[in-house]
């Protein structure tokens, strides 16, 4: 069964770090794009941060400087490194799996999502 | 401010249909594919539909998704109280070289 579980939310105060993991089970992280997502207290959903099968990166430039995204392949898990810590990264954190076709046009989409894991910054 | 743009609410009573609007750019939707997504509260989104008008294995046929241009839409027709939740549109941006998301609208069932 295709599953994601994100864990390591917390509290945290403004300028500290926390990482947040996203393990993966019935499918290997490494060979597909990953992404995290947040979404703050009564907003929407908001990209943060992709990591393509092939090893690029990038950033929303909200958390741009900030925040790293990386793989380890030895236990199929997603990583999100949160340095700097503001008040508005303040949110539910979601990683999910992204997947891309080119038969017809472009055709990306997330089919696979986690239940998220719950990240406060304040003093 | 959300990239896409949609109505934050809309709602229905049993059986209607509910139509969900979605706009965006030449960057975004113009230029790529859109996914609905349903999310309630403490649980993983949920694809509903990919590539503009298709359905995941699993999602009801009265769900439906459309695009043209810079727009999109989600249809739920026979509506159910279960299809309480909030709905996202999304799409790749090619200037951003990221997602972007609609602000979601809250589906109530009266």
């Amino acid at each position: 069964d295709v599953q994601l579980v994100e864990t390591g939310g917390g509290l945290m105060q403004p300028g500290g770090s926390l990482r947040l993991s996203c393990a993966a089970s019935g499918f290997i992280v490494s060979s597909t794009n990953m992404i995290w997502v947040r979404q703050a207290p009564a907003k929407g959903l908001e990209w943060v941060s992709i990591f393509y099968s092939g090893g690029s990166t990038y950033y929303a430039d909200s958390v741009k400087g900030r925040f790293t995204i990386s793989t380890d392949n030895s236990n199929n898990t997603l990583y999100l490194q949160m340095n700097s810590l503001r008040a508005e990264d303040t949110a539910v954190y979601y990683c999910a799996r992204e997947l891309r076709f080119f038969a017809v046009g472009k055709s990306y989409y997330m089919d696979v999502w986690g239940k998220g894991t719950t990240v406060t910054v304040s003093s | 401010q959300s990239v896409l743009t949609q109505p934050p609410s809309a709602s229905g009573t049993p059986g209607q249909r509910v139509t969900i609007s979605c706009s965006g750019s030449s960057s975004n939707i113009g230029s790529n594919t859109v996914s609905w997504y349903q999310h309630l509260p403490g649980t993983a989104p949920k694809l509903l539909i990919y590539t503009n008008n298709q359905r995941p294995s699993g999602v009801p046929d009265r769900f439906s998704g459309s695009k043209s241009g810079t727009s999109a839409s989600l249809a739920i027709s026979g509506l159910r109280s279960e299809d309480e939740a909030d709905y996202y549109c999304a799409a790749w941006d090619d200037s951003l070289k990221g997602w972007v998301f609609g602000g979601g609208t809250k589906v109530t069932v009266l």
